[in-house]
């Protein structure tokens, strides 16, 4: 175990369904991150939050929101989503992000199906 | 374009062999390099972290080198186990940001 959960382990929605991811962090650390996976490509950073607020959302469709509500728990929003945007969801936490000296601690992520 | 390469991109071999993956980057200015291992729908486990004047570090029978001139990095795995089953993730981050840069992975597969 990494000290970073993730529920629930498994989604299948629709299209028109809304759904939230879940991430909790034990580790005391003020960093939090979203990344997706896809089969056969590098994982792609979402969004980042350093001590609850947002630092960096890269480009991601507004189909897709987070939500932050203290340093150990971060949450990602799902509706109108897309058959593309099924992937692994990974969340990690780290103790900031001042320097890549920061080891990155990874939940066991979301495998999510868009139908 | 900062930009992590691995290869293979599979590999299979028996129980008990020794095996090389293989990293190439062109991160710039560097700073270090992680090797992550990751298990089949699991998230991503640190092995190793190198800097610039490491040039190799151990961590049971996963060894990794770097060469910062020719920015390449290897792990090397020793009597392979049926538990060292996943894909192996090469990571490197850049001076001045907290972003990681992510190689597509190497997927190994050792047999019984």
């Amino acid at each position: 175990e990494t000290g970073v959960t993730q529920t629930p382990r498994h989604l299948v929605m629709g299209m028109t369904n809304k759904k939230s991811l879940k991430c909790e962090q034990h580790l005391g650390h003020n960093a939090m991150y979203w990344y997706k996976q896809s089969a056969k490509k590098p994982l792609e950073l979402m969004f980042v939050y350093n001590f609850k607020e947002q630092t960096e959302n890269n480009s991601v469709p507004s189909r897709f929101s987070p939500e932050c509500p203290n340093s150990s728990h971060l949450f990602l929003h799902l509706h109108t989503l897309q058959p593309e945007d099924s992937a692994l969801y990974l969340c990690a936490s780290s103790q900031d992000v001042t320097s890549g000296h920061n080891e990155q601690f990874f939940g066991p992520g979301t495998r999510l199906t868009v139908l | 374009k900062n930009q992590v390469e691995q290869s293979p991109q599979s590999l299979i071999i028996l129980e008990g062999k020794n095996c090389t993956l293989q990293c190439n980057y062109t991160v710039s200015p560097f700073s270090n390099l992680r090797w992550y291992k990751q298990d089949t729908g699991r998230g991503p486990v640190s092995l190793t972290i190198m800097t610039f004047s490491e040039n190799t570090k151990s961590n049971g029978r996963y060894t990794a080198t770097l060469d910062a001139d020719t920015k390449q990095s290897s792990l090397h795995i020793t009597a392979s186990q049926l538990s060292d089953s996943a894909s192996y993730i090469c990571v490197v981050s850049a001076q001045g940001t907290y972003k990681y840069i992510f190689g597509t992975g190497t997927r190994l597969k050792v047999l019984a």
